[in-house]
């Protein structure tokens, strides 16, 4: 059974700092793994999806990573600004589970100006 | 696209009431999911569809939950009789083979009395 955690729950950053989130899975024979933003109250809007095969994602200043070895995922925001605050949540699925996603609990991000 | 589409945005009901959250997908997609989300748990998935066909149902909880997809673009999540516990945001997600990208809908906040 696949398992994901999001270390840290929470981060707070000034306004122009890059940071990085971390993602951790269980089941390496992952099929893919998407990386998605929620707001307070709002639904989840999809940022990256990382297939299998691949190793890394890039949406403009967003950039994901996937190893499979070690069994994680990273999401890079660069010159964080005041609308990134938000939560992030890795998702993840194996080759056994299909389509079935499996969700980390999230990281709350407030970036300050 | 006007996006997964679901209703009703917001349900107040009381316990041993039933009660059936509708979701639309997005056209063209041939997969559809119903996730639910609270503090304690955080999101999980509850049951998901393929071209209206259910293919994975083991996340929900007991026989008090049913879901339906009888056509491509309508699916119902029901809840007969509701408890309390069964509180939370309800999302509906749909997305497309093979790019698996799933795109949410705004969420149905249930609170049963």
């Amino acid at each position: 059974k696949q398992e994901v955690t999001q270390i840290p729950a929470a981060l707070s950053v000034p306004e122009g700092e890059n940071l990085v989130l971390n993602c951790s899975f269980t089941d390496s024979a992952i099929y893919n793994l998407q990386w998605f933003r929620q707001d307070p109250g709002k639904g989840l809007t999809s940022l990256l999806l990382i297939q299998s095969s691949q190793r890394e994602q890039t949406s403009g200043r967003l950039n994901a990573s996937l190893d499979k070895s070690s069994g994680r995922s990273t999401l890079y925001i660069a010159a964080s600004q005041p609308g990134d605050s938000a939560t992030y949540l890795c998702a993840a699925s194996s080759e056994t589970s299909g389509s079935r996603l499996t969700f980390g609990e999230g990281t709350q991000l407030t970036v300050n100006p | 696209d006007a996006g997964v589409i679901q209703s009703p945005r917001h349900e107040v009901t009381e316990m041993g009431q039933e009660v059936t959250l509708r979701c639309k997908p997005i056209s063209g997609h041939d997969y559809l999911f119903w996730y639910r989300q609270t503090m304690m748990r955080g999101l999980e998935l509850l049951i998901y569809f393929n071209n209206n066909v259910p293919i994975d149902d083991s996340g929900m909880p007991e026989d008090r939950f049913s879901a339906k997809m009888p056509n491509a673009s309508f699916s119902t999540l029901k809840i007969q009789p509701s408890e309390p516990r069964d509180s939370a945001v309800y999302f509906c997600a749909s997305s497309e083979f093979p790019t698996q990208t799933q795109y949410f809908g705004p969420g149905t906040r249930l609170l049963v009395l």
